[in-house]
């Protein structure tokens, strides 16, 4: 089992929808990173958390961390939200990464 | 400030070739972490460097390697190619503790 999962693997909404992609870990961290990857592009940090909700725009991070559990929320999604979501955990005072394995996203105009 | 910098964006190698990528990381961050995302195996850690140190390694063979200067500019090395080392490269630079990584465009590396 990977220490850290992601669900769902796939997802393809509507425009407009609100959308949740859900992560998992089994590892003590000290933050979790939520990633956006747009096809052939690099990745971006978009949330760094350790406890409660962050919001920027119309993108929201949970964490949760008795559950061990954080979800990134899209409202009102768009075609541009369109691109590969990555969870990753920090452990310890360190700079590692440990990834999940990303949710590619699709949205429908 | 600059972002995370990596250098080159692309390049092509032959097997058996050895390539050397660059990652110079925001002023003032001191830790710079590698990665190797391929499209069967994901995201994985290469290494990460603090202080010039290596101070997390990833569960690759030795063929892969990495130094960093005394100003936290870091490199790795990839000796005797192989085609499946064909991979974009990432960089990540963050202050060590308990600050956000960021990362760098990476390199994309084509083995021929």
């Amino acid at each position: 089992k990977n220490e850290v999962e992601q669900s769902p693997q796939n997802l393809t909404a509507q425009e407009g929808e609100f959308i949740t992609i859900n992560c998992s870990y089994s590892v003590g961290i000290s933050a979790l990173h939520w990633l956006q990857q747009h096809p052939g592009g690099g990745i971006v940090s978009l949330f760094m958390l350790s406890s409660g909700k962050k919001k920027h725009g119309r993108l929201i991070a949970t964490i949760n961390i008795q559950e061990k559990h954080s979800s990134l929320h899209i409202t009102a999604s768009h075609p541009r939200d369109s691109a590969v979501y990555i969870c990753a955990a920090t452990s310890g005072n360190t700079g590692k990464l440990i990834f999940g394995q990303g949710t590619t996203l699709q949205v429908k105009p | 400030k600059a972002g995370v910098t990596q250098t080159p964006r692309y390049l092509i190698k032959t097997r058996g070739q050895q390539v050397t990528l660059s990652c110079s990381p925001i002023s003032g961050h001191r830790s710079v972490s590698w990665y190797q995302q391929t499209p069967g195996q994901g995201l994985q850690f290469l290494f990460e460097y603090f202080s010039e140190t290596q101070r997390n390694k990833g569960n690759f063979p030795g063929r892969f390697s990495g130094r960093q200067f005394s100003n936290s500019r870091s490199e790795m090395n990839v000796s005797t190619l192989e085609l499946g080392d064909s991979a974009l490269y990432l960089c990540a630079s963050s202050s060590g503790g308990a600050g956000g990584a960021f990362f760098g465009q990476g390199t994309r590396l084509t083995v021929v």
